[in-house]
């Protein structure tokens, strides 16, 4: 089953423009976590937010959490080419058991 | 550390036949998650195992499939009798036991079943 949904599904932007994906799941969370997919290749971490916190950068990436709301949003700043993959969200469920479950995931173009 | 190593990479096989999928997932991680993607129903997770004990299997579609890790540095993904619907990229991911921890992805076997 999966916990996240993400809008929108894909995403096309011109190189320089800023990329924003939203992600909203269904349960109390420990953390969210942010994932990147390259056709073909397995998943790569991005960055993750604890539940008590609202904003965190990481470089050219910036993610909130609104826990009142289920929802958690990507943003992407200066896009480049190589930043065209999937990106999804991922929920570590409450509850001590360290469940895992993923988003729907966007699909980023980034036109050069 | 060479990462989480999945085999193999690509398998095709005919209906009935049994497939075994392998993982061996990054020394010292505590948790070791399998998950199946495909395109209508996105990345399900199958099951995972801390200290290679199954914790939850409830997304483990049918009886055919089954998941062992009998180390803490091996796991396998069996379904046996596979049919065409189970044709998906199969993902191995470990992490260690801080909730803070991210999620190691292997490369994925790609099933396909004709």
């Amino acid at each position: 089953s999966q916990q996240g949904e993400e809008d929108p599904q894909a995403l096309s932007i011109q190189e320089g423009e800023n990329a924003t994906m939203n992600c909203s799941y269904k349960t109390s969370i420990n953390n969210l976590q942010w994932y990147r997919q390259n056709s073909g290749r397995g998943l790569v971490h991005l960055i993750l937010i604890r539940s008590n916190e609202r904003e965190k950068h990481s470089g050219r990436l910036r993610v909130t959490l609104d826990t009142s709301k289920k929802s958690s949003s990507l943003l992407i700043t200066a896009s480049r080419a190589a930043d065209t993959a999937s990106y999804f969200c991922a929920t570590d469920a409450s509850g001590g058991y360290q469940k895992v479950t993923f988003g729907t995931g966007t699909k980023l173009q980034v036109i050069p | 550390d060479a990462g989480v190593i999945q085999s193999p990479r690509h398998e095709v096989t005919e209906m009935g036949q049994e497939v075994t999928l392998r993982c061996k997932p990054i020394s010292g991680h505590d948790y070791l998650f399998w998950y199946r993607q495909t395109m209508m129903r996105g990345l399900e997770l199958l099951i995972y195992f801390n200290n290679n004990v199954p914790i939850d299997d409830s997304g483990m579609p049918e009886d055919r499939f089954s998941a062992k890790m009998p180390n803490a540095s091996f796991s396998t993904l069996k379904i046996q009798p596979s049919e065409p619907r189970d044709s998906a990229v199969y993902f191995c991911a470990s992490r260690t036991g801080e909730y803070t921890g991210e999620l190691f992805f292997g490369e994925g076997s790609r099933l396909t079943v004709l």
